[in-house]
């Protein structure tokens, strides 16, 4: 069974410091990767995937990801937060090569504060 | 483009009764599904089509029904509402659901159950 974690609820940080956000998967087969941020009230918007190639993927809003296959992880990651990166992050893992659902699979979701 | 529109934006419901959630996209998406959100447990598939006249199961299917008779809407119907069913729904649309497609996500429902 494919699966994602997201292990910290809440993660603080301090504005102009880095930033990361843990992401954790367990899939069958080859992982499509990604990140979604949610902002009050609104709906998910799609921050960075990866599908194959660079370990490093760059996304929107100065965002990236780092895919390590042998620990599993795709954190999410920022050289500088701002405040108003202060959202709900999801990590999220297509399924669908066992199953025929072409669907993600979330995490519970990593509440980002950013400090002034 | 509007991309994913749903409608109602709030809803309330009592116990019993039955409704449908609408959801359109303008972009041609091949691809449509419906997930709820729920406060600690991240999004969960409800049903998804991989395109008109076709739809399955996602994960969490019992108590909705859903039909895709156009490529653009995609209604979730409650058949008889129950509190258990309070919660966030979202729509989303990708273009054609292959496994490296960018799935877009619809400004969300809020429903609530009394």
């Amino acid at each position: 069974a494919q699966s994602v974690a997201q292990p910290e609820d809440q993660v603080n940080v301090a504005e102009g410091n880095p930033l990361t956000v843990k992401c954790t998967y367990s899939v069958s087969g080859n992982p499509y990767l990604f990140w979604y941020v949610q902002y009050p009230n609104r709906g998910l918007q799609f921050l960075l995937k990866y599908i194959t190639g660079d370990n490093l993927v760059k996304g929107s809003y100065g965002f990236e990801a780092e895919f390590n296959k042998s620990q599993t992880s795709f954190h999410l990651k920022k050289p500088s937060a701002l405040v108003s990166d202060s959202a709900l992050y999801f990590c999220a893992v297509r399924i669908g090569a066992d199953t025929g659902r072409r669907a993600l699979t979330f995490g519970s979701g990593t509440r980002l504060q950013v400090q002034p | 483009n509007a991309g994913v529109t749903q409608t109602p934006k709030f809803q309330v419901l009592k116990t019993g009764q039955s409704m449908t959630l609408q959801c359109a996209q303008d972009m041609n998406h091949e691809y449509m599904s419906w997930y709820r959100q729920d406060p600690g447990m991240g999004l969960r598939l409800i049903h998804y089509s991989v395109g008109a006249g076709i739809t399955d199961q996602g994960e969490v299917p019992n108590g909705y029904n859903v039909s895709r008779s156009t490529t653009e809407d995609f209604p979730l119907r409650l058949l008889s509402a129950a509190p258990s069913q309070t919660s966030v729904y979202f729509c989303a649309s990708s273009t054609s659901g292959t496994f490296t497609d960018t799935q877009y996500f619809g400004p969300g429902t809020r429903l609530t159950v009394l």
